[in-house]
């Protein structure tokens, strides 16, 4: 298994500009998260997925998108791009009843100039 | 509403000294789980333990063992014969509810530097 795949692991973005952040999982996990660690903070819940078709608002959402098409992938739409949003942003994945351990992905560095 | 608070920020330690992190939280509920995080600085984050709300004995792996005392809302993690590769950000979080980690609060997180 690859676990939590995240792509890509950095950008540079202008502002104004719009971007997909890529997430797959291979694990047939039901709870998909996507978060935001901003330097010295922990990290904040963005938007979470319970599964496909399925999307609910987290802490920190404005300034994104998120859709569940399939089980495995939850990809996050940045649109018009915000200094504010410069991170790191973490995608993770969990079964609901087997385990509540949270795979993260290994990361997407996103600066915004 | 929920709250993970980690107090320390930065703890400086040498190689084989035992060390502490504090991390005290705060819910209305009564069933809730409590998670630890390790962030090395390759930057991935490591699940190290997950402990609910009715489980307050204390819990031991290796090195590494977790004090939970519902009696003051605190879930600490000790290090035991720190090691230079322990060096790490660690995060304590919370959640709430019987799904489980529908949606996780983390602390700010501690981070750790061990020397040699």
């Amino acid at each position: 298994n690859a676990g939590v795949t995240q792509t890509p692991k950095f950008r540079i973005l202008k502002i104004g500009q719009s971007m997909t952040l890529q997430c797959t999982q291979d694990m047939n996990h039901n709870y998909m998260y996507w978060y935001r660690q901003d330097p010295g903070m922990g990290l904040k819940l963005i938007y979470y997925s319970v599964g496909a078709g399925i999307t609910d608002k987290g802490e920190v959402p404005n300034g994104y998108n998120v859709s569940r098409s399939t089980t495995e992938d939850f990809p996050l739409r940045l649109e018009l791009a915000a200094p504010s949003q410069t991170s790191v942003y973490f995608c993770a994945s969990s079964y609901l009843r087997d385990s509540y351990e949270q795979y993260f992905g290994p990361g997407t560095r996103l600066t915004v100039t | 509403a929920q709250k993970v608070t980690q107090a320390q920020t930065e703890i400086s330690v040498v190689e084989k000294e035992d060390v502490t992190l504090d991390c005290v939280y705060e819910t209305r509920d009564t069933t809730y789980y409590l998670f630890w995080y390790k962030q090395p600085p390759s930057g991935e984050l490591v699940f190290l333990i997950r402990r609910n709300s009715f489980d307050e004995q204390n819990e031991i792996s290796g090195r590494y063992s977790w004090n939970f005392q519902k009696s003051t809302s605190s879930f600490n993690f000790t290090i035991t014969a720190s090691q230079v590769v322990d060096s790490a950000v660690y995060f304590c979080a919370l959640s709430e509810g019987l799904g489980g980690s529908e949606k996780l609060v983390f602390g700010k997180g501690t981070k750790l530097t061990v020397n040699p």
